[in-house]
């Protein structure tokens, strides 16, 4: 059964470096219809996505944040990993990791962690 | 980049009703959009991808419909576990999100 899970610090300094890793157990990390990507939503707001990996390690970035940027993939660890750099107040968010199948969607997510953004 | 537009940002029906959820994509995306659905401190549901085919255990009542730039998630019959937020995301290029539609009890 495919599972992702979310993990990093809880709380994060403002114009500090916010890193997330996400590990995923039943499904392979080059499965080769497959990309996988972070989304976040802040509190009371909907979802925004930040970047994405695909199975071949094309790595895509949303325009509005690709400046502070970097999602890695490690396919011995079968995990992939998000680090946005200088963060502020607005970076907090419930973080999610999640597959995407080509042509289908996000159809497996993890169940999200919260970071917080505060001195 | 795609922008995915919403409407209505909130929706307020009652059990039994049909109820109607709009996007509108900046330009066409053919057919890759999805919808999902988002309760409170859970992570979101996929129900339908492609614009019209209903993910695997999906109830029948939620269907899906549009191609090009506007889309369509409809609700038939709605039900007590249907109100929830509802979203739909283009995966035609790279990955865009609309606002989101809540569903409420009348």
């Amino acid at each position: 059964q495919l599972q992702l899970q979310e993990s990093g610090p809880g709380l994060v300094k403002p114009s500090e470096t916010l890193s997330l890793t996400c590990t995923v157990s039943g499904d392979s990390l080059s499965s080769s219809d497959c990309s996988w990507g972070w989304i976040r939503q802040p509190p009371g707001k909907g979802l925004e996505w930040i970047g994405s990996i695909t199975y071949s390690g094309s790595i895509y970035y949303n325009p509005s944040l690709k400046s502070r940027v970097i999602v890695s993939g490690d396919t011995s660890e079968n995990q992939f990993s998000l680090r946005l750099t200088s963060v502020t107040a607005a970076d907090t968010a419930v973080y999610y990791c999640a597959r995407h199948r080509f042509g289908v969607g996000l159809g497996v997510w993890g169940q999200g962690t919260t970071v917080t953004v505060s001195s | 980049d795609i922008q995915m537009t919403q409407s209505p940002s909130t929706l307020s029906a009652s059990v039994g009703d049909r109820v109607t959820i709009t996007c509108r994509a900046s330009q066409s995306i053919s057919s890759w959009l999805a919808w999902y659905q988002q309760k409170p401190r859970k992570a979101p549901k996929l129900l339908i991808y492609k614009a019209s085919s209903l993910e695997s255990g999906v109830p029948s009542r939620f269907s899906g419909s549009g191609s090009g730039t506007e889309f369509t998630l409809t609700i038939s019959n709605l039900q007590p576990d249907d109100f929830a937020t509802y979203y739909c995301q283009q995966y035609s290029n790279t990955w865009t999100f609309g606002q989101g539609t809540k569903v409420e009890n009348k």
